[in-house]
């Protein structure tokens, strides 16, 4: 398998403008989990899916944010209209939710899309 | 809420040597994970814990955990350049794969 894959993996954009950066998780897993990495506040959760239903999205900073997965093999996260507070890495990763052989449940990170608003 | 404290935040040290970086969390998991990340990559999956008491190596690292402490440490062994990097602890909120919530990240130089 390819792993988790995001694209793109830089976008720069103006202000107020829309973003929309794009997810393939590993092919089997049930659990899909955004996330964005900044210098200020590193890791946070932004929204989670359970076989395509988002189950927590709580950590969605604004309404501007929106996050779908319309079937299991992609995920999208829209900003609109884009801040330049929106800056950051923003982190696809997915996961089966069930311990495998090894007894393991990690979740297997994406390579990001640094996003820059200018 | 759940809060996940990691120290230290940086360190410095020099090829050889032992050190250990420590992960508190504040409630109680049974689910504890070490990723590393090399600048500008991704998060690397390193060690999963999850049960009191597990022990985990892989070369000169090892992870442990003490869910009754709220305490995860992983301590590196005669230290490398190559293992220079951010090291994260993050803990699982919930019963199953509900989303991690992360440490700060140690960052990690090692000089020759």
């Amino acid at each position: 398998d390819a792993g988790v894959i995001q694209s793109p993996r830089h976008e720069v954009t103006e202000m107020g403008q829309e973003v929309t950066l794009r997810c393939k998780p590993i092919s089997g897993h049930d659990y899909l989990f955004w996330y964005r990495q900044t210098m200020m506040r590193g890791l946070e959760l932004l929204i989670y899916f359970n076989n395509n239903v988002p189950i927590d999205d709580s950590g969605m900073p604004e309404d501007r944010f929106s996050a779908k997965m319309p079937n299991a093999s992609f995920s999208t996260l829209k900003i609109q209209p884009s801040e330049p507070r929106d800056s950051a890495v923003y982190f696809c990763a997915s996961s089966s939710g069930r311990p495998n052989r090894k007894g393991n449940t990690e979740a297997f990170f994406g390579q990001g899309t640094r996003l820059t608003v200018v | 809420e759940l809060k996940v404290e990691q120290n230290p935040l940086f360190l410095s040290m020099q090829e050889g040597k032992n050190y250990t970086i420590y992960c508190n969390y504040s409630t109680t998991s049974d689910r504890l994970y070490w990723y590393r990340q090399d600048p500008g990559k991704s998060l690397e999956s390193l060690f999963v814990l999850l049960s009191n008491g597990a022990v985990k190596q892989e070369g000169r690292l090892m992870a442990s955990l003490d869910t009754k402490a709220r305490l995860s440490t992983l301590h590196i062994t005669a230290a490398v350049h190559d293992l220079s990097a951010t090291y994260f602890c993050a803990v699982d909120g919930g019963g199953g794969a509900d989303g991690l919530t992360f440490g700060k990240g140690t960052h990690l130089i090692i000089q020759p």
